[in-house]
C-alpha cells in the first residue's frame, strides 16, 4: 500500500512569510498528526486531526494551524515565519486506535532565512 | 503532560556488540511505542508494548515493558551496520510524546 505522502520535500522561505505543507495519509487512516523535529528540541507534537476535527493540540503558538479534509488529507500552515521555525515537519497517519503505531511520511524540510 | 526520559543520548559500539536503550517515566504508562529513524530518514514504527512485564522479540531486537509499566528497554544483540540510527520511545495514543532518542553508531 502507498505510504504517507508529504509535499513539498524541501522549502526555503523568508522571515515573515507564510507556508502551507500538505500530507496525504495511508488509505483508510483517518487520524493525521503533525510533528516538528529539530536538533535542539527533538520530536514535538503539533496537532492531531480525526474526521476533520482537531482532537489534540501541542504547545505551539497560534501561528501554527492545520486542517483536515473529508478525504483525510491534511495541511498545516505556519504564518509569519521565524528563523526558529526551521525544522523537519513530519506527518503521521494511523487508524483511529493506533495499535499498529503511526506511519510517518518523509517530511518537509523547511528552512527560514 | 506525561514525559519520558531516554538514556543514553549516544552509543558507539563495535559491530557485533550489543546495544541497549532505556526509557523511564515517573508515571504509569498505558503503553509505549518504539521507533527507529535512520540518518536523513523519518521515524519508522517498530513495536508497541501494552502489558506489564511484556517482552517481545523481533529477530535481534528485544523489547521489554517494566512490571510497573514505568520503564521500557530496547536491546539489540550483535549489532550490524544496518542498525545505525536513532531509536526513540514514545508514549501516548492520539498525541505521542517522544523520548530524546538514542543515536546508535557502529564501528565496523
Amino acid at each position: 500500500k502507498a505510504g504517507v505522502t508529504q509535499t513539498p520535500r524541501y522549502l526555503i522561505k523568508t522571515r515573515g512569510q507564510q507556508v502551507t505543507l500538505s500530507c496525504s495519509p495511508i488509505s483508510g487512516h483517518r487520524s493525521v498528526s503533525w510533528y516538528q523535529q529539530t536538533p535542539g528540541q527533538g520530536l514535538q507534537f503539533l496537532f492531531e486531526y480525526f474526521s476533520e476535527t482537531q482532537r489534540n493540540k501541542g504547545n505551539f503558538p497560534g501561528r501554527f494551524s492545520g486542517r483536515q479534509f473529508s478525504n483525510s488529507r491534511s495541511e498545516m500552515n505556519v504564518s509569519t515565519l521565524e528563523l526558529g521555525d526551521s525544522a523537519l515537519y513530519l506527518c503521521a497517519s494511523s487508524l483511529s486506535v493506533p495499535v499498529e503505531g503511526y506511519t510517518f511520511g518523509s517530511g518537509t524540510r523547511l528552512t527560514v532565512v | 503532560g506525561q514525559q519520558v526520559m531516554q538514556i543514553p543520548q549516544y552509543q558507539h559500539v563495535q559491530e557485533g556488540e550489543d546495544f541497549t536503550t532505556y526509557c523511564n517515566s515517573s508515571t504509569t504508562l498505558s503503553n509505549i511505542q518504539w521507533y527507529k529513524q535512520r540518518p536523513g530518514g523519518h521515524p519508522v514504527f517498530l513495536i508497541q508494548l501494552v502489558k506489564s512485564g511484556e517482552v517481545k522479540k523481533q529477530k535481534r531486537l528485544t523489547f521489554q515493558f517494566g512490571e510497573a509499566k514505568k520503564n521500557s528497554s530496547l536491546h539489540i544483540t550483535a549489532t550490524q551496520t544496518t542498525d545505525v540510527g536513532t531509536y526513540f520511545c514514545a508514549i501516548g495514543n492520539e498525541k505521542l510524546t517522544f523520548g530524546t532518542g538514542t543515536r546508535l553508531t557502529i564501528i565496523p
